[in-house]
């Protein structure tokens, strides 16, 4: 069964930082390309960042570029989101999705982990 | 950027009733539309990939159409399950993707 957990979140200052991870297991993870997705309270679904399967591109919305790193080790399974310069609109649920390609088409979100709370807050 | 927008924002509609949400790209997409199923406190769903692709496990009742710009998608027969919010996504762009900003479907 594949499964993603994400862990790390939590309520940090303007300005603060945090890291976030997702536990992959029941998949070949080194295999798939990985995603983070944000939900502000409330509102709707914001892409934030994507990584290759192997690591070697990432992809970053503007929204978070210069400021969020995308990162994973295949060899842990895992899959990381550094959050540095937090700022209020930076709070949001925090997904992790893996990307499924198959022949002809580019890309769904076929599995995603359940979340985890970032607070940004003084 | 490809901008995908939704309508209606919400919607009211009763059990057994045929409903359809509409989601337009702000260029062409080909057919590299997605649409989701979010329940409250819940993470996304996926129903539908390549416009009309059907998600396996997903019951029948769920389908979609479109291409180009314009993309839809229709619940033949609404169970009490379905009243949840729904997504598209464009993968035209992918990695760099976009979802549109959901609609409410909501009990009459």
């Amino acid at each position: 069964e594949v499964q993603l957990v994400e862990s790390g979140g939590g309520l940090v200052k303007p300005g603060g930082s945090l890291r976030l991870s997702c536990a992959a297991s029941g998949f070949s993870f080194s295999s798939y390309d990985m995603n983070w997705v944000r939900q502000a309270p409330g509102k709707g679904l914001e892409w934030v960042s994507s990584i290759t399967s192997g690591g070697s591109y990432i992809y970053d919305a503007d929204s978070v570029k210069g400021r969020f790193t995308i990162s994973r080790d295949n060899a842990k399974n895992s899959l990381y989101l550094q959050m540095n310069s937090l700022r209020d609109e930076d709070t949001a649920v925090y997904y992790c999705a893996r990307a499924l390609y198959t022949s002809g088409f580019p890309g769904r979100f076929d599995y995603w982990g359940q979340g985890t709370l970032v607070t940004v807050s003084s | 950027d490809i901008q995908m927008t939704q309508s209606p924002s919400s919607l009211s509609a009763s059990v057994g009733d045929r409903v359809t949400i509409t989601c337009r790209a702000s260029q062409s997409i080909r057919s590299y539309l997605n649409w989701y199923q979010q329940k409250p406190g819940k993470a996304p769903k996926l129903l539908i990939y390549a416009a009309s692709s059907l998600q396996s496990g997903v019951p029948s009742r769920f389908s979609g159409s479109g291409s180009g710009t314009d993309f839809t998608l229709t619940i033949s027969s609404l169970q009490p399950e379905d009243f949840a919010t729904y997504y598209c996504q464009q993968s035209y762009s992918s990695p760099l993707y976009t979802f549109g900003q959901g609609t409410k479907l909501e009990i009459k």
